[in-house]
């Protein structure tokens, strides 16, 4: 059974700061999905990884996957008020985006 | 990107009631649809598997006679909850599987609370 961790959970920081939320998944995929989550809104795609190796980066965002690790970094830079959200991992199982979801991060940034 | 349209966004019901909600792939035609239900500060949790023209997959512990599945085109299936209680209070949505495009998409989300 595929298990997907995210940590931290929680995560309140300053604007201005670096930080990095990790995803750690429990079998061999190679389809992992970074999503962002506001209050009662449905999820917004932010990126999709398809390889060993890669990297994609847009904005204060960047996202890296090491699939023989089984684990995703969702890297945060110089943070804004704005990137305040819960920030989902979810691996494809199976390869037709039926997908398995870690816990989510709730990330907070204070002014 | 695939639009995938979710209606209604938000529903209100009396117990026992049942609620039918839908979701329609704009621009693709949409063999499957997965069914996900968030719980409030909860993630999302796969509930089932719809598949055109065949029966749904339910998850372990989802009632398949509770939440109703139909999948009779490529671009609408549906999920109706049946006689709803306070517990089924919840976010559903819904994302077509492609299988081409590695993307996956999701409807807008309907927040349904069972009073």
């Amino acid at each position: 059974e595929l298990k997907v961790e995210q940590n931290p959970l929680f995560l309140s920081m300053q604007e201005g700061k670096n930080y990095t939320i990790y995803c750690n998944y429990s079998t061999t995929s190679d389809r992992l999905y970074w999503y962002r989550q506001d209050p009662g809104k449905s999820l917004e795609s932010l990126f999709v990884l398809l390889s060993n190796g890669a990297v994609k980066q847009e904005g204060r965002l960047m996202a890296s996957l090491d699939t023989k690790a089984r684990l995703s970094t969702l890297h945060i830079t110089a943070a804004v008020h704005d990137l305040s959200a819960t920030y989902f991992c979810a691996v494809d199982e199976g390869g037709a985006q039926k997908l398995v979801f870690g816990q989510g991060t709730r990330l907070t940034i204070n002014p | 990107g695939a639009v995938v349209s979710q209606h209604p966004s938000w529903v209100i019901c009396k117990s026992g009631t049942s609620v039918k909600i839908e979701c329609r792939s704009l621009d693709f035609q949409a063999t499957t649809m997965f069914w996900y239900r968030q719980f409030p500060k909860q993630s999302l949790m796969l509930m089932a598997t719809s598949n055109e023209g065949s029966k749904a997959t339910y998850e372990q512990g989802v009632e398949k006679d509770k939440f109703l599945i139909n999948h009779a085109s490529l671009t609408l299936s549906t999920l109706t909850v049946t006689s709803a209680h306070p517990e089924d209070s919840s976010f559903y949505i819904c994302s077509p599987g492609q299988g081409v495009d590695p993307e996956a998409f999701f409807g807008q989300g309907t927040r349904l609370t069972v009073v």
